[in-house]
């Protein structure tokens, strides 16, 4: 089975472009996460979604990150503008509760650098 | 957010070594997960608890649901070269309400193996 999809694997570009990361869950599981891992603090979770609608977005750094799920198979985690402490590997996971499970399973990240 | 206190941070054992990590929160949990991470990949899942005083293995690795809820324990048993990586615990809240779902990761144990 395919697991969790990120793209691109990694991103290189300047302050104040639009960074786009892209991930496709796992196919069945109705919970999707955003997270963001860096050296100083950890992995964050920065929104999440369940049926393609946005739970929690208390993580969500600032007005510049935004995050969609069009549907079931695709998500989009947005910075616009982005700056150099934005510098970080981007994490997308999903799982599904259908058996009271909160197991996690996790793509492979994006490692976005903004100079 | 919230963390979870992970212990050791780093451990450097020669193969063969037995090794024992733990995790603890100030908050009771109903679920346990263990992760590990190896450079340039998202978190793989190793063991999930989710009952207090539950002990489960995956090989030669056992994991432990303390009984108080707040605290999990990871062991591995004759250490290779390939258990080289960062091992994250993650706890799910005990929380009736809808959004229980989060995860809250421990800060990691890295793990290296001396020839």
């Amino acid at each position: 089975d395919a697991g969790v999809i990120q793209s691109p694997r990694h991103e290189v570009t300047e302050m104040g472009q639009e960074v786009t990361l892209r991930c496709k869950p796992i196919s069945g599981h109705d919970y999707l996460f955003w997270y963001r891992q860096t050296m100083m603090r950890g992995l964050e979770l920065l929104i999440y979604f369940n049926n393609n609608v946005p739970i929690d977005d208390s993580g969500m750094p600032e007005d510049r990150f935004s995050a969609k799920m069009p549907n079931a198979s695709f998500s989009t985690l947005k910075i616009q503008p982005s700056e150099p402490r934005d510098s970080a590997v981007y994490f997308c996971a999903s799982s599904t509760t259908q058996r009271e499970s909160y197991e996690q399973y996790f793509g492979p990240g994006t490692r976005l650098t903004v100079t | 957010g919230q963390q979870l206190n992970q212990s050791p941070q780093s451990m450097f054992i020669q193969e063969g070594e037995d090794v024992s990590m733990n995790c603890t929160s100030s908050s009771i949990f109903n679920t346990w997960l263990w992760y590990k991470q190896e450079p340039g990949e998202g978190p793989v899942l190793l063991i999930a608890l989710y009952k207090a005083g539950e002990l489960t293995s995956n090989g030669r690795l056992t994991a432990q649901f303390g009984i108080t809820r707040k605290d999990s324990f990871l062991n591995i048993s004759a250490s290779i070269p390939s258990d080289v990586g960062i091992y994250f615990c993650a706890g799910q809240l005990n929380r009736a309400n809808f959004g229980n779902e989060k995860l809250t990761f421990g800060t990691g144990t890295r793990l290296t193996i001396i020839p």
